[in-house]
This record gives structure tokens, C-alpha cells and sequence, in this order.
């Protein structure tokens, strides 16, 4: 079946720092989603990405959607102590099906 | 504009006993999401709706569960005979079909229940 391997599995940063993140599957995707979420609550969509090669910024974060549209990568400039949490990429094959392919999550921790 | 809201957040039970969920999509969203998620991991993909009707399930949505959407709006989300396993968080998402309510393939997620079974 369809597998998005994420990595890092987590990262502990300095309060500033640029953070990256990437998702990485072995099937085509038409769609990536990164989601943030805090603990005991629901994923918080962050960028969306709907075209190989689209490279869309909200704000400190920047996404790209991958030639092969088999990857996508997530960027945080400038990290600040709100941060914190869990973010998730997510897939999607075709608009026919409803199933979001999760990746692992990728944990951030930020030092002030 | 509400986002999608879930009821109760949180849920304790005993193991055998039913419970249901409420999730209320995001309105003028006709494609409603159930999700599963455990500690540590990705949620996983359990079922959908598009308006009233049910297009999809996993084959993680054992013969114990039952989603239901009667009039196109809210749905419900019933697990018969719990067990310890089926203790998680159950997410809900909804997404447009229509232009107007954005894109189809862009889901939004409710804030969860957590379900603890004893």
C-alpha cells in the first residue's frame, strides 16, 4: 500500500534557527498537505500543495511540492517557541478517493 | 465560518460497552472524513462521505463500526463491543466538492474525541 516515510523523526532547536522537514513515498501523490497539531487536538492544515514543482510560503513557512510528485519538503524560518509540536505531511492519490496518506510526524522542540 | 466540531472531546468506557461520536463538517462541505489516530503515529484513513452516501472504507473499520451520514450534514461514528484496541483519537475532516466551498481534495480537520476504553 501507499507509505509516506517522514523525517527527521524529531528535532530539538535553538530559537531562530531554520528548521526542514520531507516526505518521501515510493507511489505518485497529487496532492501534499503539511498539518501541524498540539497535543489533544486535530491537525492544523498549514500549506497546500496541488502541482509537481509549486513552491508556496504562509508566512515563516515555505513548502514545495516535488518534480516526481513523489516528495515534498517543508521549511520554518526563524523558529520561535510556539513552534512546538508535531507536523505531519499527508497525500493524496486522486480527487476520486477521500484517503489522506499520513507520514510519521516529525516532533520540533524549540529552546528560547 | 465554524470549523469542524466534534463531540464529546473526550470519551472513557468500559470494555463491551457501545459509543458514538458526532462530528459537524465545516458548512457548505458535502465530503466528510473519519480518521483514526494513536499515540505516535499518523492518523489512518477509517471512512467517508459525500453527501449522504458512504464511498469508501478501510478495511480498518472492522464490522464493529458503523459511520453514518442520513442527511448529508452531520454523521455519526458508533463502535459496538469496545475493546482496549480501540482506544485512539477519532478525527473528522471535511472538504468541498462545490467551488465555492474550496478545493476537494484539501481536508480540515475537527479537534478530535478521545476515546479511552478500560
Amino acid at each position: 500500500g501507499q507509505q509516506l516515510n517522514q523525517s527527521p523523526q524529531s528535532m530539538f532547536i535553538q530559537e531562530g534557527e531554520d528548521v526542514s522537514m520531507n516526505c518521501t513515498s515510493s507511489s505518485i501523490f497529487n496532492t501534499w498537505l503539511w498539518y501541524k497539531q498540539d497535543p489533544g487536538e486535530g491537525p492544523v492544515l498549514l500549506i497546500a500543495l496541488y502541482k509537481a514543482g509549486e513552491l508556496t510560503s504562509n508566512g515563516r513557512l515555505t513548502a514545495q511540492f516535488g518534480i516526481t510528485r513523489k516528495d515534498s519538503f517543508l521549511n520554518i524560518s526563524a523558529s520561535i517557541p510556539s513552534d512546538v509540536g508535531i507536523y505531519f505531511c499527508a497525500g493524496l492519490g486522486s480527487s476520486n478517493t477521500g484517503k489522506l496518506i499520513f507520514g510519521q510526524g516529525t516532533t520540533l522542540q524549540v529552546k528560547p | 465560518d465554524t470549523g469542524v466540531s466534534q463531540d464529546p472531546r473526550h470519551k472513557i468506557t468500559k470494555r463491551g460497552q457501545n459509543v458514538t461520536f458526532r462530528c459537524d463538517p465545516i458548512s457548505e462541505h458535502n465530503r466528510l472524513y473519519w480518521y483514526r489516530q494513536t499515540l505516535g503515529q499518523g492518523p489512518e484513513f477509517l471512512t467517508y462521505f459525500q453527501n449522504e452516501a458512504q464511498l469508501e472504507k478501510s478495511r480498518l473499520l472492522s464490522d464493529r463500526f458503523s459511520a453514518e451520514r442520513p442527511k448529508g450534514s452531520f454523521s455519526t461514528l458508533e463502535i459496538q463491543r469496545t475493546e482496549q484496541g480501540d482506544s485512539a483519537m477519532y478525527l473528522c475532516a471535511s472538504s468541498s466538492t462545490y467551488r465555492r466551498g474550496g478545493r476537494t481534495d484539501t481536508q480540515y480537520f475537527g479537534p478530535g474525541t478521545r476515546l479511552t476504553v478500560l
